[in-house]
């Protein structure tokens, strides 16, 4: 069936990097875009970027910052984020986009999600 | 951005009735407004699509209206599981926003 698996739970330090992966299962991986949305402790969903086979898209506010990548042998995305800090913490879920043609774009599964703590 | 807003922000309940959550886009976006389920520690799961279309698995106790910029989450006959967070999105534009929640909790 369908799933998206990431990577487990990372502790950074302020200004570190993390890099998280979400491995594709169940579904043809090169036709389907991939997003990251994340969502901090509390709060709400907060849409980072997306990869599909031929760019990427991201977030205004992470421009410089954010990375996403993929490896097709693997069917899996990478995301990565640099210069972190500690409202950087909060939970990653790299998320399948399904488009219909008369029904739009939707996010229909979610990986399980991975919890980035930023600390000194 | 398209900013989206949910009311309420919490909203108590009992098994057996029946709630309505409101999303507004701050410019129309046709139908392209999505509702997702999310409970705690948990992913967050597609229930509605296209303002009005019951994702496959989902019961059809759940219901979507609106287009525009107003539309409506209905949920009948609450079951306890379906007490949760509730979020709308949009899809119409660039990057995607959400909605900042709704909280559905036991009266």
């Amino acid at each position: 069936q369908v799933q998206l698996v990431q990577s487990g739970a990372e502790v950074k330090k302020p200004g570190a990097s993390v890099k998280v992966s979400c491995t594709s299962h169940g579904f043809t991986f090169s036709a389907f875009y991939i997003h990251w949305v994340r969502q901090a402790p509390g709060r709400g969903l907060e849409w980072m970027g997306m990869i599909n086979p031929s760019e990427t898209s991201y977030a205004q506010e992470f421009q410089g910052r954010l990375t996403m990548t993929r490896d097709t042998s693997t069917s899996t995305v990478y995301m990565e984020v640099d210069s972190l800090r500690p409202e950087d913490t909060a939970v990653y879920y790299c998320v399948r986009e399904v488009v219909r043609l008369r029904g739009g774009n939707s996010f229909d599964y979610w990986g399980q999600g991975t919890l980035v703590t930023v600390s000194s | 951005d398209i900013q989206m807003t949910q009311s309420p922000t919490s909203l108590s309940a009992a098994v057996g009735d029946r709630v309505n959550i409101s999303c507004r886009a701050s410019q129309s976006i046709s139908r392209y407004l999505n509702w997702y389920q999310q409970k705690p520690g948990k992913a967050p799961k597609l229930l509605i699509y296209a303002a009005s279309s019951l994702q496959s698995g989902v019961p059809s106790s759940f219901s979507g209206s609106g287009s525009g910029t107003d539309f409506t989450l209905t949920i009948s006959n609450l079951q306890s599981e379906d007490f949760a967070t509730y979020y709308c999105q949009q899809s119409y534009s660039t990057p995607p926003t959400f909605g900042q929640g709704t909280r559905l909790d036991v009266k």
